[in-house]
């Protein structure tokens, strides 16, 4: 049972215009979202995160925008640099849960093409 | 500040043996998790320590164990290895309390089992 869904398994754009990566979760307990960033090798990166207090939050080019009622989140990345491209984890969290584990979706692989 | 580190990097086995791996946590962070991710797949939790004790675990079988010992580094143990358990096996350190939202992940160890 997949509570955090990241259904692009890919997208691809050009450098300078919008990178929108898209996120949807089931599990209504989670109040806690993360975004992050992972290259060949390395490990996850954390990139921004968001309380489900708040439907936006923003840090430089990267924004995340929560839609609580639609269980959905979307990282919003502008302008894409070529230095993007990556794999990017949405995570969830239930902060009133007895640990803090993070629920990861499948990834999206962005490519931002020069 | 030190990052998160992780040993070794590369790791072969046989399928039935022990292995070991360790991590050393972000400098300041009393909070250990470990994740496992197959190919393709995000990261799936599969415990935490927190202040040397076990604060929740994944769907995990009782063959894979852990430690954090005072200095909070942490040591994953998985007895009898299966060939399903070839993945990558992340650690996340994290500050617990209020503040244990963000978790820092090392660079992994990537473990085969033949």
């Amino acid at each position: 049972d997949q509570q955090v869904k990241q259904n692009s398994p890919s997208l691809s754009v050009q450098e300078g215009r919008i990178s929108i990566l898209n996120c949807d979760y089931t599990n209504s307990m989670f109040d806690y979202f993360l975004w992050y960033k992972k290259y060949p090798a390395e490990g996850p990166t954390f990139l921004i995160s968001i309380s489900s207090i708040k439907d936006k939050n923003e840090d430089g080019r990267f924004t995340v925008f929560l839609n609580k009622s639609a269980k959905h989140l979307s990282l919003h990345i502008v302008p894409s640099q070529p230095g993007d491209s990556a794999v990017y984890f949405c995570a969830a969290q239930n902060s009133g849960g007895s640990n803090y584990k993070l629920t990861f979706g499948k990834g999206t692989l962005l490519t931002v093409n020069p | 500040e030190t990052g998160v580190t992780q040993s070794p990097t590369h790791l072969i086995k046989t399928r039935g043996q022990q292995v070991t791996l360790r991590c050393s946590s972000q400098s300041g962070h009393n909070t250990v998790s470990w994740y496992q991710q197959a190919l393709g797949q995000g990261p799936q939790f599969i415990f935490q320590y927190y202040r040397e004790e076990e604060n929740g675990r994944g769907n995990f079988p009782p063959r894979f164990s852990g430690l954090q010992f005072p200095n909070y580094s942490s040591e994953l143990n998985v007895n009898a290895l299966e060939l399903d358990d070839s993945a990558l096996y992340l650690c996340a350190s994290s500050l617990g309390g209020i503040e244990s939202y963000e978790q820092y992940f090392g660079p992994g160890t990537r473990l085969t089992v033949t």
